[in-house]
């Protein structure tokens, strides 16, 4: 057990709607990353957070969104939803905002748009 | 050209043997060097991390680096059925404070009892 938890665990929906996944970091983790895993594109950096703040963007799409609240918990927002946004998404956490040799990865949401 | 390359398998070995798992990368300005586990429908799992070039070893675990030719290797002894599972190379290049994480598409590898 990494000490980052996600939920829900499961997640299926219809094209079109919107879905708000939510992770908490490790105690003591201020930094948040969140990743895609699908099939044919592998595990891809969506986003990170440090302290509340947007530190690192990687291929996220316009429909998506996050944040990090001042309890440092993370949401992640998917809207306008395309079956090829079904995957599975991961919320990583490490101390600081280096996050290179220390991100812990939770448990992943599986998204399956329908 | 992705980034980092990693030959996905599978990857079939018997009990005891020693696999040797790869990646190559293209980006020079990666210095951090990672190498995770993930089983089946879990989130991937940090087992060894290295800075720049040399070796370092953990228990079973060695991790290779030479950035001279863009290539980075994890090598497992004694191979147990428990190290069955899929295994992910991971890059950095922390450059403009992106920290993000450049993954291998992932190796699979299987250890037969």
């Amino acid at each position: 057990d990494s000490g980052v938890t996600q939920t829900p665990k499961h997640l299926i929906t219809a094209t079109g709607q919107r879905v708000t996944l939510r992770c908490s970091p490790r105690s003591g983790d201020l930094s948040v990353y969140w990743y895609q895993q699908s099939l044919d594109q592998g595990l891809q950096f969506l986003i990170q957070y440090y302290n509340g703040e947007e530190r690192a963007k990687g291929n996220i799409l316009e429909r998506f969104s996050a944040q990090q609240f001042p309890d440092l918990h993370s949401e992640l927002n998917l809207s306008s939803l395309e079956l090829g946004d079904s995957a599975l998404y991961f919320c990583a956490s490490s101390r600081g905002q280096r996050g290179w040799g220390e991100q812990f990865f939770g448990p992943g949401t599986r998204l399956t748009v329908l | 050209q992705k980034e980092v390359e990693q030959d996905p398998g599978p990857l079939s070995v018997p009990e005891g043997a020693i696999v040797s798992l790869n990646c190559t990368y293209s980006n020079s300005a990666f210095q951090y060097f990672m190498w995770y586990r993930q089983y089946s429908r879990k989130g991937p799992e940090l087992l060894m991390y290295t800075y720049s070039s040399g070796n370092k070893e953990d228990g079973r675990f060695t991790a290779q680096v030479d950035k001279s030719s863009k290539y980075i290797s994890l090598f497992i002894r004694d191979s147990q059925p428990s190290d069955s599972a899929t295994y992910l190379c991971a890059m950095s290049a922390d450059m403009d404070s992106s920290y993000k994480l450049i993954f291998g598409s992932g190796t699979r590898l299987l250890v037969r009892p």
